[in-house]
């Protein structure tokens, strides 16, 4: 069976500080990777997918990035965390489109 | 880019009344899909409809889909108090495989 993880659970960084988040897929070969952002209360944002290893879509301009490193991996990265960063992050996986799975997501707040 | 847009943005009801949420979209879909977040929680996916279906049930769940309206809605039988937490719709848009997220439907079940 499939299972993504997703670390840490929760952060608490300061404002200017890097940020690393990491998320991996067991289970599965070659899925659609997503980076989502949801504000407390809010819906959704889609920030980054990957359809294939190298291959990033970069939703909205910001100073987050992403790579994919591996086919079953998929990190989230800032340089300089802002304060409107701050948010509750989430990755999901799905074999093109269809049903996507989430991971259990990284609260992060920056101070 | 905003997708889904569900209706109501919050909705609460007698425990054992049905609950219904809308689902509007702007451009040709493949599919829509409807997901349920527990607070502070990932996604957890609910139910798929194609663009070629109009109806789908699943349990106490039944999904409707007008294409040419760019709306469906999400019925929830015979509510219960484990069914409190916020409902969203998403979908592609008919030509990469970005899944995009409304803003969602809270629903509180009142006892």
């Amino acid at each position: 069976s499939q299972t993504i993880h997703q670390w840490p659970a929760t952060l608490v960084q300061p404002v200017g500080s890097p940020l690393s988040l990491e998320c991996t897929v067991e289970g599965t070969s070659n899925p659609n990777l997503y980076w989502y952002r949801q504000a407390a209360g809010r819906g959704l944002q889609l920030l980054f997918y990957s359809v294939g290893i190298g291959q990033i879509s970069s939703e909205v301009p910001q100073n987050l990035s992403a790579s994919r490193p591996q086919d079953r991996q998929f990190i989230l990265s800032s340089k300089k965390l802002l304060l409107s960063d701050s948010g509750f992050y989430l990755c999901a996986w799905t074999h093109r489109i269809g049903e996507q799975y989430f991971g259990p997501g990284t609260r992060l707040t920056v101070t | 880019s905003q997708q889904g847009e569900e209706d109501p943005q919050a909705l609460s009801i007698q425990e054992g009344e049905n609950a219904t949420m809308n689902c509007s979209y702007k451009t040709s879909i493949n599919n829509l899909q409807w997901y349920r977040q527990n607070s502070g929680r990932g996604l957890v996916h609910l139910i798929l409809i194609r663009s070629n279906e109009r109806e789908k049930h699943s349990g106490r769940l039944r999904v409707t889909l007008d294409t040419s309206k760019k709306s469906s809605s999400l019925l929830i039988t015979a509510s219960r108090a484990a069914d409190t937490a916020s409902y969203f719709c998403a979908t592609d848009e008919g030509k990469d495989d970005k899944i995009i997220f409304g803003k969602g439907t809270r629903l509180h079940i009142l006892p």
